[in-house]
């Protein structure tokens, strides 16, 4: 089966921070997504990149970048983290073609005080 | 423009009861539907898919749900309840794959 891997489960940093979060997925997808979750807000999509030195942002990518220079791995970047940045990452990957399974990672949980 | 409106934050129900939870989306394009479940501390896990067969679509662990176009509803069901059902439900919609609206949940409650 799919695995999508998340280097953290709970990270800790202060205002103003750079934060990294990175996500490997083993199963040469070529499609990988960054969502943040809230409570109350469901997930809600930060970037996505079909193919390598791809990216494509999503719905609210203010605040955020991502860097992908290998199949495997999709990093979402804070370039200089805010408190309202605190919430539930989780990263997800899927197949080509008409594969529309998402596959998730088990999240990283970020408190940025 | 696509949305899910899922109706109801919290559903509670007691084990052997059936269940229902809501969904309603609005979409422009003939849209492909979905569930996930996620189970605390656990990613979300695909329960079931529509993409344009059969409007009665089977999961797993005993859970369906039916296209509704008339409706613009994908409501989820299941016969009888077990506790290990409790969980926070997510409806979907999405037209191309790369982008997946997701609703903002349900939180499925199982009493004894």
């Amino acid at each position: 089966d799919v695995k999508v891997t998340q280097s953290s489960r709970y990270l800790v940093k202060r205002t103003g921070e750079k934060v990294f979060l990175e996500c490997v997925q083993d199963m040469d997808h070529e499609n990988m997504f960054w969502y943040r979750q809230d409570p109350g807000l469901g997930l809600r999509l930060i970037y996505f990149s079909y193919d390598v030195k791809m990216k494509e942002k999503g719905d609210i990518p203010e605040g955020y970048s991502v860097s992908r220079e290998k199949k495997e791995r999709f990093s979402l970047i804070l370039e200089s983290a805010s408190t309202n940045q605190t919430s539930m990452y989780l990263c997800a990957s899927r197949g080509e073609g008409n594969n529309e399974k998402l596959f998730f990672g088990s999240g990283t949980q970020l408190s940025v005080l | 423009a696509q949305s899910v409106t899922q109706l109801d934050s919290h559903v509670s129900v007691s084990e052997g009861t059936p269940v229902l939870l809501r969904c309603n989306y609005s979409s422009s394009y003939s849209p492909s539907l979905f569930w996930y479940v996620q189970h605390p501390n656990k990613g979300l896990q695909l329960l079931l898919k529509y993409t344009s067969a059969a409007t009665l679509v089977k999961g797993i662990n005993g859970f369906e749900a039916e296209f509704k176009k008339s409706e613009t509803s994908f409501h989820l069901t299941k016969p009888s309840a077990h506790m290990s059902d409790a969980a926070e439900y997510f409806c979907v919609v999405s037209h191309n794959f790369n982008k997946f609206y997701f609703g903002s949940g349900t939180k499925l409650n199982v009493k004894p």
